[in-house]
């Protein structure tokens, strides 16, 4: 049971454009969420998060929407850079209890120059 | 801070070797995740301990797959006897709760 999908395996955006990326979770015991970038040969980094009590999370060109209703987040970059390219894992966890993240299958993100 | 270490960074070994990852966490974290990740199934946690002691291990695939942290400082992932389908790469992560701090990873390659 997959409990946080990235139904898209790749998205492909120009420099200088928005890209945007989403995650989708069943588990509505989930409140908190994050974004991890992972370049190739190197772990997952840590991006941005967002907890289920505000829907939006800013930081720099980077910013994390939550739609609780619709059980559904989504990461924005904008402008995008071509530094940016880079696989991006959407995970989701309980703040209270249990330390595990569960994460989605990553969306793989390629900025054309 | 060196972050997440973990050794060896690649590891090639024959099917019915036994494979022992290492893991040091950033100091000060109280909690040490093992992941794995492959094409098929992502990323997934095998296992993970809280304050040295194992929370949850209901990842780990099977009886060949075992972890210790007998210190704050450093864990163990061991498989024996490895199979090729244990090909993957093996991510440790520590954190203070919340946000997870990953490790290089070690590329396990089982022939």
């Amino acid at each position: 049971d997959q409990q946080v999908k990235q139904n898209s395996p790749s998205l492909s955006v120009q420099e200088g454009r928005i890209s945007i990326l989403n995650c989708d979770y069943t588990n509505s015991m989930f409140d908190y969420f994050l974004w991890y970038k992972k370049y190739p040969a190197e772990g997952p980094t840590f991006l941005i998060s967002i907890s289920s009590i505000k829907d939006k999370n800013e930081d720099g060109r980077f910013t994390v929407f939550l739609n609780k209703s619709a059980k559904h987040l989504s990461l924005h970059i904008v402008p995008s850079q071509p530094g940016d390219s880079a696989v991006y894992f959407c995970a989701a966890k309980r703040i209270q209890g249990a330390q595990k993240l569960v994460f989605g299958q990553g969306t793989r993100l390629t900025i054309n120059p | 801070d060196a972050g997440v270490i973990q050794s060896p960074r690649h590891e090639v070994t024959e099917m019915g070797q036994e494979v022992t990852l290492r893991c040091k966490p950033i100091s000060g974290h109280n909690s040490l995740f093992w992941y794995r990740q492959t094409m098929m199934r992502g990323l997934e946690l095998l296992i993970y301990f809280n304050n040295n002691v194992p929370i949850d291990d209901s990842g780990m695939p099977e009886d060949r797959f075992s972890a210790k942290m007998p210190n704050a400082s450093f864990s163990t992932l061991k498989i024996q006897p490895s199979e090729p389908r244990d090909s993957a790469v093996y991510f440790c992560a520590s954190g203070p709760g919340g946000e997870q701090f990953f490790g290089p990873g070690t590329r396990l390659t089982v022939l």
